[in-house]
């Protein structure tokens, strides 16, 4: 099984409101991922997190705030959130532990995220 | 930061047609890999490939790390093999740098 799923698939809100995103794998990988990705654009790291810490924060406004409660789930909190930052937010995952592949990385389908 | 030239940017093909996708990169790399990004947006594994050659059916790809360039073949094009090819590249632990991708339309 090399599926990383996301929830919602979309999501609408509005500048003051707070949601969540979030994403699951149960590929036993040690390392997950939050890309944004604009329109007609490649994706762009926002965070990393390795054995449920946070190592790399790409210069991310303090608006998203990432989260992962155990090796399996990330979660991503926005507030406050600007018409510009609508994208598509996808998760990924890598192993991390051994194997042939440590850093190969499986993506989720996404949340399309619109901010009105 | 680690470079990730992509070409051509767009191809249209008939189906049918047979295809040659670059990805060229600026430093020596531990993980390549080749993605197809379908139309809803989801990126789909085609090959973890920092050196060598792979075969998947009518996909295959090979890279030449020494010469810092990989290559992407699409044989016998289908209409669903339409949308953007990425390559993304790591030198480093785990962070991916991806190129601009390949607009690929394939025509009935």
């Amino acid at each position: 099984d090399t599926e990383v799923t996301q929830t919602p698939k979309h999501l609408v809100m509005g500048m003051t409101n707070k949601k969540s995103l979030k994403c699951e794998q149960h590929m036993g990988h040690r390392a997950m991922y939050w890309y944004k990705q604009k329109a007609k654009k490649p994706p762009e790291l926002m965070f990393v997190y390795s054995y449920e810490k946070l190592s790399i924060n790409e210069s991310v406004p303090s608006r998203f705030s990432p989260e992962c409660p155990n090796s399996s789930l990330l979660n991503l909190h926005l507030h406050a959130l600007q018409p510009e930052d609508s994208a598509l937010y996808l998760c990924a995952s890598s192993p991390l532990l051994g194997g042939k592949k440590p850093y190969e990385q499986y993506f989720g389908p996404g949340t399309r995220l619109t901010v009105t | 930061g680690i470079q990730v030239e992509q070409s051509p940017p767009d191809l249209i093909l008939q189906e049918g047609a047979n295809s040659t996708l670059r990805c060229n990169f600026s430093d020596s790399v531990n993980n390549l890999q080749w993605f197809h990004q379908n139309p809803w947006g989801q990126l789909i594994n085609l090959f973890y490939i920092p050196s060598g050659t792979k075969q998947n059916g009518r996909l295959s790809a090979t890279t030449v790390a020494t010469e810092r360039y990989s290559l992407l073949y699409i044989s016998s094009s289908q209409t669903t093999d339409s949308g953007v090819y990425f390559c993304a590249v790591g030198f480093s632990g785990s962070r991916l740098t991806f190129g601009e991708g390949t607009q690929l339309t394939v025509n009935p």
